[in-house]
């Protein structure tokens, strides 16, 4: 069965400071592997998605990810974090069955 | 303009009542899925739908059911059987194409029974 581990419930950041978020999946074939960002209240925005190719990533808002095969996991980056970056990220696992699965989210708080 | 729309935004109902909660889509997409959101436990997959007249359980079906008559609706009724139905839904669609399951989400709907 497919999966996705998303070991930080809860991650507190400075303004201006860099981030990562982890993520790590499970899935028996060839993954195809997404962040979103979710505000209160709102549906999901997709921020970056890798479905092969080259394993850095660039997504919107500055975020990029990194998809590492051997240690199952794509973790979303950003050198420098703004305030409005302040949601939660969900990071998602699909494929050729066209289920989508999501971690429980981490939750991203930005200290001015 | 193309997107995807859940309605009501707010559902209110009384326990035992069976409710019906609308999606529809003008993305011309095959793919639809409705997620149920709790605090700490992040999407999980109710029912999914690849085609017309299709669709699979997810992961947590039980007192859930839909329907896919037509390519653009997909809407999610939840029985009296589900135990507990407060919770927010969120719709979701996507082009399956060359296996792209990239996922366009409603606006989501929160249900609340008394």
């Amino acid at each position: 069965a497919q999966s996705v581990t998303q070991p930080d419930i809860h991650i507190t950041v400075s303004e201006g400071a860099s981030l990562e978020l982890r993520c790590n999946y499970s899935y028996g074939a060839t993954p195809y592997l997404f962040w979103y960002v979710q505000s209160p209240g709102q549906g999901l925005q997709l921020l970056l998605k890798y479905f092969s190719g080259d394993t850095l990533v660039q997504g919107i808002k500055g975020f990029e990810a990194e998809f590492k095969r051997s240690q199952s996991s794509f973790n979303l980056r950003k050198p420098s974090v703004h305030w409005s970056d302040a949601a939660e990220y969900f990071c998602a696992v699909g494929g050729s069955n066209y289920k989508l699965t999501f971690g429980k989210g981490t939750l991203l708080t930005v200290n001015p | 303009d193309g997107g995807i729309t859940q309605s009501p935004k707010y559902l209110f109902r009384k326990e035992g009542q069976n409710v019906t909660l609308s999606c529809e889509q003008n993305l011309n997409h095959d793919a639809m899925y409705w997620y149920r959101q709790d605090p700490g436990q992040g999407l999980r997959l109710i029912y999914y739908s690849q085609i017309v007249n299709d669709f699979q359980k997810g992961d947590i079906a039980e007192g859930y059911s839909v329907s896919r008559e037509k390519k653009e609706s997909f809407p999610l009724t939840v029985t009296s059987a589900q135990k507990n139905p407060t919770a927010f839904y969120l719709c979701a669609s996507s082009p399956r194409d060359r296996g792209n399951t990239e996922a366009f989400f409603g606006q989501g709907t929160r249900l609340t029974v008394v």
